[in-house]
């Protein structure tokens, strides 16, 4: 059965630096999200990417994120300068008829 | 903003025991899908539900979405312990992509 991969499963990372979450979403869905579950919470929508631009995104996502489809595979999301609040699960997702999640990257802010 | 509330929070049920996890949206929604995430894993798509009234059932679980499109619910019948999880509707409302989450109704079941 097809999948969304993300890398890396963990990335530890000290306050105010730049990270890079990674994501290879199914070939031929369309549509792309990213979405966040801070430890015991709910998941929370953060953008969705459709066409090479962003289709929609929440108050969560402020100009300290972005998002990039470098080419014809991978969907990267890009915090520029992290803060202890951003530590969180981070999941990619794609969808066609349904959606995919990928099994998450846990983002650590130290 | 529009919000989905789940009840239970917490549910702890014997082996064989039935289950029910109550969504409501304070919006109509377009479709509604339920999501099983194990502890420590990822969220796992169940079932979309589009139609008013609509009943759809997957072995022991069934799924309804109510007439106003505006609340769901999941019950499992006999739960076994590789039931145990946090069970998440999300709703679409009109065109819009993004699925907003309940707040999940956690589930342990033991023997």
């Amino acid at each position: 059965e097809p999948e969304v991969t993300q890398t890396p499963s963990h990335q530890v990372t000290q306050m105010g630096q730049e990270v890079i979450l990674r994501c290879v979403p199914i070939s031929n869905h369309l549509y792309f999200y990213w979405y966040r579950q801070i430890l015991g919470q709910k998941v929370e929508f953060l953008v969705s990417f459709y066409n090479n631009e962003i289709s929609e995104k929440s108050e969560i996502f402020d100009d300290q994120f972005s998002v990039e489809r470098p080419d014809g595979s991978n969907f990267t999301l890009k915090i520029r300068s992290t803060k202890l609040e951003d530590s969180a699960m981070y999941f990619c997702a794609s969808s066609g008829n349904g959606y995919t999640f990928g099994s998450g990257t846990r983002l650590t802010v130290v | 903003g529009q919000q989905v509330m789940q009840i239970p929070q917490y549910q702890h049920v014997q082996e064989g025991e039935d289950f029910t996890t109550y969504c409501n949206s304070s919006t109509t929604l377009s479709n509604i899908q339920w999501y099983k995430q194990r502890p420590g894993g990822h969220p796992v798509f169940l079932i979309q539900l589009v139609k008013s009234g609509e009943v759809k059932k997957q072995k022991r679980l069934t799924f309804q979405f109510g007439e106003a499109k505006k609340n769901s619910s999941l019950h499992i019948t006999a739960t076994q312990t590789t039931d145990v999880g946090t069970y998440f509707c999300a709703g679409r409302t009109g065109t819009a992509s993004k699925l907003t989450f309940g707040t999940g109704t956690r589930l342990q079941v033991t023997l």
